[in-house]
């Protein structure tokens, strides 16, 4: 059972482009959405988080925007750079559960 | 620096033999996960604990057992080890509730031969 579907797969971009990655969820009791970012090697570490109530949040680079009426999300990176080559998950939560659920992963690729 | 320990980095095993992981939190996170991770699949949920002394299923348990016999350690136990078992499993710490950020270890190569 997936509950919080990620597309695409495997994406590539040249450098200097926008990359968008997006997901959508089925549990309408989802409030919490954070991107995690993992590089070869290496676990994921959290990138960029929005709530609920949001539905915009930017972090220089990196901008997530919520849609609750269609139950998805997405993460747009700005001026992509080789550096943001990783396989990024999207994930979910709410205030009552105990464990966020992910997504199957994006693995992302920026030539220069 | 708050972190998350995994250990060993890498491990081969025999089939049917007893395999341990280790993870060590210093966040003083109440909850702890163990996750898989495979191509296709992304991150699958193992088992998880809510603190010292508990441990719960998560999405894929069958044959792993969880320890957690404090607040910092929290090990993961294949006791007859698969060739299935073949995976990179990482430790994860969070705060309570299922609106809180994961810190993750670095991960646990195993091949299972």
């Amino acid at each position: 059972q997936q509950q919080v579907r990620q597309s695409p797969q495997s994406l590539t971009v040249w450098e200097g482009g926008t990359t968008v990655l997006t997901c959508s969820y089925e549990d309408s009791t989802f409030n919490y959405f954070p991107w995690y970012q993992q590089f070869p090697g290496e676990g994921p570490a959290l990138l960029i988080s929005i709530l609920s109530v949001s539905d915009k949040k930017e972090d220089g680079r990196f901008t997530t925007f919520f849609n609750k009426r269609e139950k998805k999300l997405s993460l747009h990176i700005i001026d992509s750079q080789p550096g943001d080559s990783a396989t990024y998950f999207c994930a979910a939560g709410n205030n009552a559960g105990a464990k966020l659920t992910f997504g199957g992963g994006t693995r992302l690729t920026v030539r220069p | 620096e708050a972190a998350v320990t995994q250990s060993p980095r890498n491990k081969v095993a025999v089939t049917g033999g007893k395999v341990t992981l280790s993870c060590n939190q210093t966040n003083n996170h109440n909850n702890m996960y163990w996750y898989r991770q495979d191509t296709g699949h992304g991150l699958r949920l193992i088992h998880y604990s809510y603190g010292a002394g508990s441990t719960e299923k998560g999405d894929i348990p069958d044959g792993y057992k969880a320890s957690r016999p404090s607040q910092e350690n929290f090990s993961l136990i294949l006791e007859l080890a698969t060739p299935s078992q073949t995976s990179v499993y990482f430790c994860a710490s969070g705060d309570a509730g299922g609106n809180s950020d994961y810190t993750f270890g670095s991960g646990t190569r195993l091949l299972v031969i």
